[in-house]
């Protein structure tokens, strides 16, 4: 049962516009929600995060969304750039259990051009 | 500079095999990680070690047992590997495994091949 949802495996997007990446998820426990970006064989290295308490928490280009009735969160990086061309994981955890991470399974973003 | 380190990067090997797979973490963290990522991109916990003490061990075949010989180090240990093993193995680490949303920090992976 996955608990962390990306439904779209990959996106494609133009540089100098925005990206907006989307997760789901399912257990209403979670109340910390991270997203991770990873490039090819290197680990995942943490981007940006936000507690339940908040429903936007923006960092540079980066902002993330969280929308808890929906139990939606989205990643918006403005303006995109050729860099962030990396796969995107969005994960959560429970207050007391924030050691444990439930991972989506990654979205792929690329920007061109 | 490496934060966090893990040997060897690939490690292909036969069925029934025995293998290990070395994690190192300079920064200082108190707790450490294994995930597994699995064909399907998905990535999964499997054991979390805080000061030496397992803390987390997530329906784990028997097969796979973590040694955590000192705070920096967490090596797992596959026994009689099986192809439905491989798969990228990411350690990883964090100052306080209690403290809520502690970021983590991973090292490049290990990809394990059976044949």
């Amino acid at each position: 049962d996955q608990q962390v949802k990306q439904n779209s495996p990959s996106l494609s997007v133009q540089e100098g516009r925005i990206s907006i990446l989307n997760c789901d998820y399912t257990n209403s426990m979670f109340d910390y929600f991270l997203w991770y970006k990873k490039y090819p064989a290197e680990g995942p290295t943490f981007l940006i995060s936000i507690s339940s308490i908040k429903d936007k928490n923006e960092d540079g280009r980066f902002t993330v969304f969280l929308n808890k009735s929906a139990k939606h969160l989205s990643l918006h990086i403005v303006p995109s750039q050729p860099g962030d061309s990396a796969v995107y994981f969005c994960a959560a955890s429970e207050t007391y259990n924030t050691d444990k991470l439930i991972f989506g399974t990654g979205t792929r973003l690329q920007v061109f051009p | 500079d490496t934060a966090v380190s893990q040997t060897p990067k690939y490690l292909v090997t036969q069925m029934g095999n025995d293998k290990s797979i070395k994690c190192e973490q300079n920064l200082g963290h108190d707790t450490m990680y294994w995930y597994k990522q699995d064909s399907k991109k998905f990535l999964k916990i499997m054991f979390s070690y805080n000061n030496k003490e397992l803390i987390i061990n997530e329906t784990v075949p028997n097969r796979f047992s973590p040694k955590s010989p000192d705070k920096a180090h967490l090596n797992l240990h596959i026994n009689s590997l099986e192809l439905g093993d491989s798969a990228v193995y990411f350690c990883a680490s964090s100052q306080d495994a209690f403290l809520t949303g502690d970021t983590q920090y991973f090292g490049p992976g290990t990809r394990l091949t059976v044949l």
